[in-house]
């Protein structure tokens, strides 16, 4: 099993730009959740979805942020006009479903300059 | 609230030394609690789980419902256990992990 798998996992930006950051979960498992890691404050937790549905996104921004779990492919992190305070470790994450085990990604580093 | 509080932010050892890091938790009802451990910018790992009370790498944490508290302990540190811990618990809703903000382990010879 090739785990949580996160693409890019680093990506540079300007400010303004759109950053897409992708996650493939672990094989079988149809539940995937983003989190954001910034320095000095912990894992901070985004976004939960299932195939096609956003369960809970009660940690998302507002606006410039969105999120996805396409019937096909991977769940995209999408993160429009970037600004410098969005420059953070975007974890993702899997599971089977409901309050199973959680299997996290590599991250996907981003900075914004 | 769902809340969980780790202290320490840095907790540092000898090699050898019995190591507890601290974990507080708020929550009503039974929490289902977690340690995950990071190793210096790698992904997130599952260290251990409450319900399953199995021991990992030497590590083992008891659920102290009294006193909230969910503690990491280990009785003899390794230079390898150099990482940062994170105390998690599932929301009430069951959608997210909350987690503490870490506390980093350094463990010198």
């Amino acid at each position: 099993n090739a785990g949580v798998m996160q693409n890019p996992r680093h990506l540079v930006r300007r400010r303004g730009q759109e950053a897409r950051l992708r996650c493939s979960p672990m094989k079988g498992h149809s539940h995937v959740y983003w989190y954001r890691q910034l320095p000095e404050e912990g894992l901070k937790f985004m976004v939960y979805l299932q195939k096609e549905n956003i369960i809970d996104e009660s940690g998302m921004p507002k606006e410039r942020f969105s999120a996805e779990f396409p019937k096909e492919g991977p769940s995209i992190l999408r993160i429009q006009q970037v600004v410098r305070g969005d420059s953070a470790a975007y974890f993702c994450a899997s599971s089977i479903g409901g309050e199973n085990t959680i299997y996290f990604g590599e991250g996907s580093w981003l900075t914004v300059v | 609230a769902q809340r969980v509080t780790q202290p320490e932010k840095l907790l540092s050892v000898f090699k050898g030394a019995p190591v507890e890091l601290k974990c507080n938790y708020s929550y009503s009802g039974s929490p289902e609690l977690f340690w995950y451990v990071q190793y210096s910018r790698q992904r997130l790992q599952l260290l251990l789980r409450h319900i399953s009370r199995e021991s990992i790498k030497g590590f083992t944490a008891d659920l102290n419902k009294g006193e909230t508290s969910f503690h990491l302990k280990k009785p003899f540190a390794q230079e390898e256990d150099s990482a940062m811990y994170y105390c998690a618990l599932f929301n009430q809703a069951g959608t997210a992990l909350i987690f503490g903000k870490g506390t980093t382990l350094s463990v010198s010879s």
